[in-house]
C-alpha cells in the first residue's frame, strides 16, 4: 500500500535551519510529484512548494523562495525539504503529499518543528 | 494569490442529516477544486477532486459541486466517523491554496 513516513518531531532555536524527510513506499517514486504544505496551531494549510521527482524541477511559494529548498533522492524513495532561518512563525506541523496532477491523494502523518529560544 | 473562504465556520448536524459546506474562491478556478476531511491529530485525506470526482474508496454520500468561483461539498447522511474538519483547496493558480475549514460537528 501506498505510504509516505516523515521523520520526527523538531525542536530548533531561531536562526536555525530544519530539514525534514519523506519516505516513499507501494508505488513508483519517480512517477509521481512530491508537495510540502504546513499548518500552523489552528490554522489553514499552507502549501509551501513542490518537486517533480523524475527530473528534480522545483516550484516555491513566493512567500517561502530562498528559504525552503525541496530535494529528493531516488535512491532511497525519500523527498526532503529543508527550511532555513526559522523564526517562532514557522512552528507548524510540516506534511508531505504526493500528487498525479494537484490535488494531493496521499499525505505523509506530519511532521512538528517547534522553534523556541 | 486565490483566497478560498469557506462557509460555515461551524457546522452542527444529527447523525443521519444532510451537511452542505460551501467553498468560494476569490477568483474563477474553474473546476480545479479539491476537498479533504482532515480528523485531530492526522493528515488530510482527499475526498472529492476536480469539483466532483470521488476519490478512490470515498463513500457515494461524499459529493461536490460547482464551478468557477462557487462550491459545495455535500454529505447525504451523516455517519458518526463523518464528523471532522474539511477544507476546500484550488489548483487551478499558482500558489495552491486551501480553504480556512469548516468544522463539522455532531448537534
Amino acid at each position: 500500500q501506498v505510504q509516505l513516513v516523515q521523520s520526527g518531531a523538531e525542536v530548533k532555536k531561531p536562526g536555525a535551519s530544519v530539514k525534514i524527510s519523506c519516505k516513499a513506499s507501494g508505488y513508483t517514486f519517480s512517477h509521481y510529484a512530491v508537495h510540502w504544505m504546513r499548518q500552523a496551531p489552528g490554522q489553514r494549510l499552507e502549501w509551501m512548494g513542490w518537486i517533480n521527482v523524475g527530473n528534480a524541477n522545483t516550484k516555491y511559494s513566493q512567500k517561502f523562495q530562498g528559504r525552503v529548498t525541496i530535494t529528493r533522492d531516488t535512491s532511497a524513495s525519500t523527498a526532503y525539504m529543508e527550511v532555513s532561518s526559522l523564526r517562532s512563525e514557522d512552528t507548524a506541523v510540516y506534511y508531505c503529499a504526493r500528487t498525479v496532477w494537484y490535488w494531493f491523494d496521499y499525505w505523509g502523518q506530519g511532521t512538528l518543528v517547534t522553534v523556541s529560544s | 494569490d486565490t483566497v478560498m473562504t469557506q462557509s460555515p465556520a461551524t457546522l452542527s448536524v444529527s447523525p443521519g442529516e444532510r451537511a452542505s459546506l460551501s467553498c468560494w474562491a476569490s477568483q474563477s478556478v474553474n473546476s480545479d477544486l479539491a476537498w479533504y476531511q482532515q480528523n485531530p491529530g492526522q493528515a488530510p485525506r482527499l475526498l472529492i477532486y476536480a469539483a466532483s470526482t470521488r476519490a478512490t474508496g470515498i463513500p457515494a454520500r461524499f459529493s461536490g459541486s460547482g464551478s468557477g468561483t462557487e462550491f459545495t461539498l455535500t454529505i447525504s447522511s451523516l455517519q458518526s466517523e463523518d464528523f471532522a474538519v474539511y477544507y476546500c483547496q484550488q489548483y487551478n493558480n499558482w500558489p495552491l491554496t486551501f480553504g480556512q475549514g469548516t468544522k463539522v460537528e455532531i448537534k
